[in-house]
């Protein structure tokens, strides 16, 4: 089966731009998450979709972060503007049910 | 919210030695306590997990013990080969939520 995809996997802004990344998960899995991975630490979640519903995203910082699923399959995360700490590796998951099994690639954002 | 702490952050074994990697978690309603292998630049790869319903599972060289009294839950590599180098991450979820968080990792080093 095809795995999570995630473009771009590569991205350097300067801080205070604008930028997406778009996630496409296993096909029929409802739930879809995003994390953030800074280097030498754990992912950290910042929001969890179930469909199309946010079911946490209470890590998200929501004054520059959002994120949505539209029909319930793909799902893209934006951050406006960037910030220096925010240069991190942003993984998407999904699963079918329960388990936290298949991670996308990754987008490695550099802010600058 | 849940908290889950992981020791040592960094671990030295010679080859062919065993190596235990420890987590706690603070929130007694976790019941799935995943473990993920993440060598440099790749995505995490799901690599053994335990319900709260079992109190060891083991799989070739890898094993999981569970002690809910305790909050704690340890992973045990036996035998261990430079290819087990890597950072290895624990994770706690419920099963109402599925919200998983992760330790802050623990870098492996088989050496030679």
């Amino acid at each position: 089966e095809a795995g999570v995809a995630q473009s771009p996997r590569y991205k350097i802004i300067e801080k205070r731009q604008s930028v997406a990344f778009w996630c496409n998960p296993i096909s029929g899995h409802a739930t879809l998450y995003w994390y953030q991975q800074i280097l030498g630490q754990g992912p950290k979640l910042l929001i969890q979709f179930q469909n199309n519903g946010v079911v946490d995203d209470s890590q998200l910082p929501k004054d520059r972060f959002s994120a949505e699923r539209l029909k319930g399959v793909d799902s893209t995360l934006k951050i406006q503007p960037a910030k220096l700490e925010d240069s991190a590796v942003y993984l998407c998951a999904s699963s079918l049910v329960s388990d936290l099994k298949y991670f996308g690639p990754g987008t490695r954002l550099l802010v600058l | 919210g849940e908290n889950v702490e992981q020791h040592p952050s960094t671990l030295s074994v010679q080859e062919g030695d065993s190596a235990v990697i420890k987590c706690t978690y603070s929130d007694s309603a976790s019941n799935y306590f995943p473990w993920y292998k993440q060598e440099l630049g790749k995505r995490p790869q799901l690599i053994i997990d335990i319900r709260s319903n079992v109190g060891e599972k083991k799989d070739q060289r890898i094993a999981v013990t569970l002690n809910k009294t305790a909050k704690h839950f340890s992973l045990h590599i036996t035998e261990t080969q430079p290819e087990d180098s890597a950072v290895y991450f624990c994770a706690g979820t419920t099963s109402g939520t599925y919200k998983y968080i992760f330790g802050t990792g623990t870098r492996l080093k088989v050496l030679a």
